[in-house]
């Protein structure tokens, strides 16, 4: 295990769902990242969270929006998603200043 | 793009044997990382080598980068079925703690 807890691991929604997937990290990191991976493409970079401030957004559709609580905790709120929204949604953490990234396990996404 | 893009995009070989992927990039990097990912798990960093170094190891691990020819190379000495997993490259975005990351190569090791 890598310190980084994702739930849920599995997630089926219809296009008019709401849901929220969570991230957790257990490291003391400061930096806090979602990834999206789909089938025959590089990973993407969604959004970048440094000390609790978002400083990324990749072009990200607003039907996924990203909150950080705080440094351990980070989610990624669900609505309205499409069919090629479905994917596997990585989190990462990282020391701020460190090039080493830790990732959770990933949730796979359906949208049905 | 100035992502990293892997090769082969798949290879298979006998246990035993050595494993070698490679890693191209566009732009000028201060640093290359390789990742391996087991299916449908996370990734999991296993080397990260600076613009100024030539040649990394990490056990039965061997990273050489090229910066004239923006390339890596990834050598997995001895493999094992449990070596079975893709590995990725990621680069530098030259913007802190951000890295572009390829397609990955897909090794799979018989038994």
């Amino acid at each position: 295990e890598t310190g980084v807890t994702q739930t849920p691991r599995h997630l089926v929604m219809g296009m008019t769902n709401k849901k929220s997937l969570k991230c957790e990290q257990h490291l003391g990191h400061n930096a806090m990242y979602w990834y999206k991976q789909s089938a025959k493409k590089p990973l993407e970079l969604m959004f970048v969270y440094n000390f609790k401030e978002q400083t990324e957004n990749n072009s990200v559709p607003s039907r996924f929006s990203p909150e950080c609580p705080n440094s351990s905790h980070l989610f990624l709120h669900l609505h309205t998603l499409q069919p090629e929204d479905s994917a596997l949604y990585l989190c990462a953490s990282s020391r701020a200043g460190e090039e080493t990234q830790y990732f959770g396990p990933g949730t796979r996404l359906l949208v049905l | 793009s100035q992502q990293g893009e892997e090769d082969p995009q798949a290879l298979s070989i006998q246990e035993g044997e050595n494993a070698t992927m490679n890693c191209s990039y566009k732009t000028s990097i201060n640093n290359l990382q390789w990742y391996r990912q087991n299916s449908g798990r996370g990734l999991v960093h296993l080397i990260l080598i600076r613009s100024n170094e030539r040649e990394k190891h990490s056990g039965r691990l061997r990273v050489t980068l090229d910066t004239s020819k923006k390339s890596s190379s990834l050598l997995i000495t001895a493999s094992r079925a449990a070596d079975t997993a893709s590995y990725f490259c990621a680069t530098d975005r030259n913007t802190g703690n951000q890295f572009y990351f390829g397609t990955g190569t897909s090794l799979t090791v018989i038994p």
